[in-house]
């Protein structure tokens, strides 16, 4: 693994369904995040974690929850995906608060 | 609130030079980054702003008034791989990330 990844590159997914998002790097960041990429809105934080162990909120975190289970993976769960959680999901982390972000692919969810 | 501007589509030819512009609103400011994205791809980082003047990074500079809560992106000597969308993010006085929703840049030859 080189940077940071995610997994899948895209899903398409039934309305109701259970679904994970991989999020996985090896940079040892301890900031990590997860963004929706809708077109016209830009990115919208999620969740994010500044370190292992600890999560919160961002500006669009409902239907979402996160864990933090340890510095190198933060997976994102749609409990129940609705249509409206059709978007590019892009997981983001940051090695300390005045570095850059780096970005996964991003994950093209179509839930239908 | 927190509020970040930019102008959503802007069009340029091939060989010129393109300012973009990024107005803030913030809780603080810890630093103004700007990314590149290409359609269908992640961010990339271009720059990194946090004492006011200009940086510069080969074709690409960017500026920084704090005063004015205003940075901009300068793309000189344009080229077609340069068509992207431009996102402008500030760090706010809790460290997090406050992103503009991009810019839309298209050159034409």
């Amino acid at each position: 693994i080189a940077g940071i990844t995610q997994a899948p590159t895209s899903q398409i997914l039934a309305a109701g369904r259970r679904m994970t998002l991989r999020c996985t790097q090896d940079m040892r960041h301890n900031a990590m995040y997860w963004y929706r990429q809708d077109l016209g809105l830009g990115l919208r934080l999620i969740h994010y974690s500044n370190t292992a162990g600890t999560t919160g909120k961002g500006e669009v975190p409902d239907g979402y929850s996160v864990s933090r289970a340890n510095t190198d993976d933060f997976p994102l769960t749609l409990a129940s995906a609705v249509p409206s959680q059709t978007s590019v999901y892009f997981c983001a982390s940051r090695g300390t608060e005045n570095t850059e972000a780096f970005f996964g692919q991003g994950t093209r969810l179509t839930v239908v | 609130g927190q509020n970040i501007d930019q102008p959503t589509e802007m069009t340029a030819t091939e060989g010129a030079i393109v300012q973009i512009n990024c107005t803030y609103q913030t809780s603080g400011f810890n630093g103004l980054f700007w990314y590149q994205q290409h359609a269908g791809e992640a961010p990339t980082f271009l720059s990194y702003n946090v004492l006011d003047g200009l940086e510069e990074k080969g074709r690409f500079s960017s500026f920084l008034s704090r005063s004015k809560g205003y940075s901009y992106l300068l793309l000189k000597e344009l080229q077609m791989k340069d068509s992207a969308s431009y996102l402008c993010a500030v760090v706010d006085s809790n460290y997090q990330l406050i992103w503009g929703a991009g810019t839309k840049l298209i050159i034409k030859p």
